[in-house]
């Protein structure tokens, strides 16, 4: 079935790394997305990797992506207080017509 | 950049009421999507449309309906509102179902809050 799992909960201290799990189901998801919600807002795309990557990097966000485990990562370096949001994960089904899944989402908490 | 708008922030219907949510994007995109977002729920599509005039029923299409008559807008409408209704909906976009990268756009949202 179509399914993408996430945490529900996150707590991480300012300056530390915040690494949010992601798993999904679907082995012909081309391109999986990360999404950032903040508060009262919509959800903004915050980064996405290819199926035949492994690890993609942007300035302080880091992407790994385990085919094999079908898990995926977003790793937050030196995480601020503006990173406090609910962070969603999404794959794309090729074989439902392009469909994107969601996550439930991860609330990233930041403790000073 | 992509902007979605979405036409309300936030909305205060009577129960019965008909109610229209508006939601406008201005990159030309193909598909537009209606969610509704709901806590320990996630993201539920509601309908999509992939073309003018063209709509398809998403997961939860029960009590909605959409409209599509110019590629730049689409609306959600509650024709007679109910309190389970209630909730945050979420106006999407992409640029092309064909293009494997077609990640979504999303507006700021419309809290509806039905009594």
């Amino acid at each position: 079935g179509e399914d993408v799992e996430q945490s529900l909960f996150l707590s991480v201290r300012e300056g530390d790394s915040s690494v949010i799990n992601c798993t999904y189901t679907d082995s012909s998801s081309t391109y999986l997305y990360w999404y950032k919600q903040e508060p009262g807002a919509g959800l903004q795309l915050l980064t996405y990797i290819f199926s035949n990557m492994d690890m993609k990097q942007d300035q302080r966000l880091t992407v790994l992506l385990n085919k094999k485990d079908k898990h995926l990562s977003l790793r937050i370096a030196d995480t601020q207080t503006g990173d406090s949001a609910i962070y969603f994960c999404a794959e794309t089904l090729r074989n439902r017509d392009d469909k994107i899944i969601f996550g439930k989402g991860t609330r990233l908490h930041i403790l000073p | 950049d992509v902007k979605v708008t979405q036409s309300s922030r936030y909305l205060v219907k009577r129960t019965g009421e008909k109610v229209f949510l508006e939601c406008v994007q201005d990159m030309d995109h193909e598909n537009m999507f209606w969610y509704r977002q709901d806590p320990g729920l996630g993201l539920r599509l509601i309908y999509f449309s992939y073309d003018v005039k063209m709509k398809e029923k998403g997961d939860i299409p029960e009590g909605y309906s959409v409209s599509r008559e110019k590629k730049e807008r689409f609306s959600l409408i509650l024709e007679s509102a109910s309190t389970n209704q209630t909730s945050m909906y979420l106006c999407a976009s992409s640029f092309d179902r064909s293009s494997y990268n077609s990640p979504l756009h999303f507006g700021n949202g419309t809290r509806l809050t039905v009594t």
